[in-house]
């Protein structure tokens, strides 16, 4: 199983908005509803943030919103912050309980 | 709440084996399945393999297929996580997750593998 394609890094200015693409293939994202998105800062538990590619739980901010198109989830950080300053991890389901991670992209706030 | 408490670091030396626990609370056991992650030092996240706490049964991803052993203590309420033939490859903080989401995650358990 390979992982999932993140860009390494990705930077905006506060108040901005980014995306994150996390590309899979036919056998994952692209074949289920099951994309998750992790926030995790340095030496931290990873947070989930979206979850079932769009919803989100309770508590997080809905300036993360997720969407899939094909292949492809997506993680939008709208109104950039400076504590949206961390690592990003998407996760997908890959058939009989796999799942398989993106590399992870670091968010920088300019 | 929900909470998985992990069993605490352990230091290990190349061949050896180790042992990390999960033990959840806070909801019904046998009710969700259990994810193994681990993290190596500066690296991403590496999902390793899942189990079913009311069957006990395991997917385990190719990469450690005879590595790795998931099982549950259902008399505890414990899933245990056993990986064999440690290489230093193996440091890692490793953390359980509940579900096929990945909603709560354990506070993770550092395991370093070091002569």
């Amino acid at each position: 199983q390979s992982a999932l394609a993140q860009p390494a890094s990705v930077s905006g200015s506060p108040g901005q908005s980014i995306t994150i693409a996390c590309i899979g293939s036919s056998g994952d994202v692209g074949s289920y509803n099951l994309v998750s998105w992790f926030q995790q800062y340095p030496g931290k538990v990873p947070k989930l943030i979206v979850y079932e590619g769009h919803k989100r739980p309770s508590g997080v901010s809905n300036r993360f919103s997720g969407s899939k198109s094909g292949n492809t989830a997506s993680l939008t950080i709208s109104g950039l912050q400076a504590d949206d300053e961390a690592d990003y991890y998407c996760c997908s389901y890959a058939g009989s309980n796999s799942f398989v991670f993106g590399g992870g992209t670091k968010v920088t706030v300019l | 709440q929900v909470e998985l408490v992990q069993s605490g670091g352990e230091l290990k030396t190349p061949g050896a084996s180790a042992r990390v626990s999960c033990q959840p609370s806070g909801y019904t056991f046998n009710t969700y399945g259990i994810n193994w992650v681990r993290q190596a030092p500066g690296q991403g996240l590496e999902w390793m393999g899942w189990i079913t706490p009311s069957n006990g049964n395991t997917n385990i991803a190719q990469k450690f297929l005879g590595r790795l052993t998931l099982t549950t203590d259902t008399s505890t309420a414990t899933i245990y996580m056993d990986l064999t033939r440690l290489t230093s490859d193996d440091t890692a903080v490793y953390y359980c997750a509940r579900t096929q989401v990945l909603d709560y995650w354990g506070q993770g358990s550092f395991v370093l593998v070091s002569s």
